[in-house]
């Protein structure tokens, strides 16, 4: 069946440090790929997607490239803020249902 | 701010108790989505209308009941919960429920069951 597998948190980065926040995914056919993150007390926002191979997501600073021979879409940051403290949840779109990882805590420090 | 909004924002509610949540938008999306969210975990899919028919149930109980009386509303209706379904609840909504076309979610109603 259809999962995805994320690095196991809690991420701690100092402010200004380098992100990646491993995902991979197992999937029949070509699923969507999507990162959510979710501030404290809020429900989730969608921070990039991707929709083929080889296609790249980006927004306010994250990213995340679509690998297809790797089964991968691991989100990167070249520079965190801790206003970026949050929960990340990466997830594929499948038979109109969005599977979810089991979310990475970051916590940024200044 | 997000453009699907939930009321009530908390509700505490005992277990023989009839409820509703609520959830709204405006964005002429077709698909609408109600998930449970419990503390430190992913969200789970619990049911998913598309113009307004019911699509998918994830075998959710029957004390969980939703409606979609139109395009913009979503609300799901409770009844006799226990105290294992307190948690958070999210509403979500997207244009159509094709592969590419990303989800909105609201902030949720936590529910605590007394």
């Amino acid at each position: 069946g259809n999962s995805v597998t994320q690095m196991e948190g809690p991420v701690t980065l100092s402010e200004e440090a380098f992100l990646t926040i491993n995902c991979t995914y197992t999937a029949t056919g070509y699923p969507s790929l999507f990162w959510y993150v979710q501030y404290p007390g809020e429900g989730l926002q969608l921070l990039l997607k991707a929709t083929k191979a080889d296609d790249k997501g980006s927004n306010k600073g994250f990213e995340a490239t679509y690998r297809k021979e790797t089964t991968s879409f691991h989100l990167e940051k070249g520079s965190v803020q801790v206003s970026d403290s949050a929960v990340y949840f990466c997830a594929l779109k499948s038979g109109g249902k969005l599977i979810f990882g089991q979310g990475t805590t970051l916590q940024v420090k200044p | 701010d997000t453009e699907v909004t939930q009321t009530p924002k908390h509700l505490v509610m005992g277990m023989t108790n009839k409820k509703s949540l609520k959830c709204e938008q405006h964005m002429g999306h077709r698909a609408m989505y109600w998930y449970k969210q419990k503390a430190k975990k992913p969200p789970e899919l619990m049911f998913v209308y598309s113009y307004e028919k019911l699509s998918i149930n994830e075998s959710v109980p029957s004390r969980f009941s939703p409606e979609c009386p139109n395009s913009s509303l979503l609300n799901l209706h409770l009844h006799a919960l226990q105290p294992e379904d307190s948690a958070l609840y999210l509403c979500a909504s997207s244009q159509g429920a094709g592969l590419d076309q990303p989800q909105h979610f609201g902030d949720g109603t936590r529910l605590s069951i007394l």
